[in-house]
């Protein structure tokens, strides 16, 4: 079985500031993981992934996410967080050779105020 | 860009009825799934759906769901008889391969 943690409902930070949303993961394997971002009536938007390789990977939008395997994490961060970076974020992890269902986390909504 | 489309973006029932929600993935696509987020919870995996079979299916999707892929470009979920614990925001996804997932906008199904 596969899971998610998102130990935080919300993450509020100043613009400017950098921001970390987090994420701990668990699978029978080696995972592939996920951050996605959903704004109010909105599908789900890509940010970015790890499959392999680099455990810094980069994606959209200026935000990168740190793989660490002995922490089972994949925290998303971003250097210095915009008010239009304002919604919730979704990590989630499928595994390798697993068919390719995605195992969401329960979501992060992250406010950035002025 | 290419995007995942579906339709409609609301669809209102009456339990017991038959529903259709109907999605485009993007055209080069080989893997097609269906999602659902009740309100204020987590998106949760429904079905897979590969070679025009179904590949992988969560214990939610039920005998009362069933998918189709009828003409090489829409991809639907049919859910037979509606209860009101459907009611949900049902998102379409498509990726070429095990790397991401694209998704549309959804669909909000609300049965009364």
């Amino acid at each position: 079985a596969q899971s998610v943690a998102q130990p935080e409902d919300q993450v509020n930070v100043a613009e400017g500031n950098p921001l970390t949303v987090k994420c701990t993961y668990s699978v029978s394997g080696n995972p592939y993981l996920f951050w996605y971002v959903q704004y109010p009536n909105r599908g789900l938007q890509f940010l970015l992934k790890y499959i392999t390789g680099d455990n810094l990977v980069k994606g959209s939008y200026g935000f990168e996410a740190e793989f660490n395997k002995s922490q089972t994490s994949f925290h998303l961060k971003k250097p210095s967080a915009l008010v239009s970076d304002s919604a919730l974020y979704f990590c989630a992890v499928s595994l390798t050779g697993g068919g390719n269902k995605l195992t969401f986390g329960t979501g992060t909504q992250l406010k950035v105020e002025l | 860009e290419p995007e995942v489309t579906q339709t409609p973006s609301h669809q209102v029932t009456q339990m017991g009825q038959e529903v259709i929600l109907r999605c485009v993935p993007i055209s080069n696509h080989l893997y097609f799934y269906w999602y659902r987020q009740i309100l204020g919870q987590k998106v949760e995996f429904l079905v897979s759906f590969y070679n025009n079979e179904i590949s992988e299916k969560s214990e939610i999707f039920d005998d009362q769901f069933s998918v189709e892929r009828p003409d090489g470009s829409n991809f639907t979920l049919k859910i037979r008889s509606t209860k009101l614990e459907d009611s949900a925001m049902y998102f379409c996804a498509s990726s070429l391969d095990v790397n991401e997932q694209f998704f549309g906008p959804g669909t909000r199904l609300t049965v009364l």
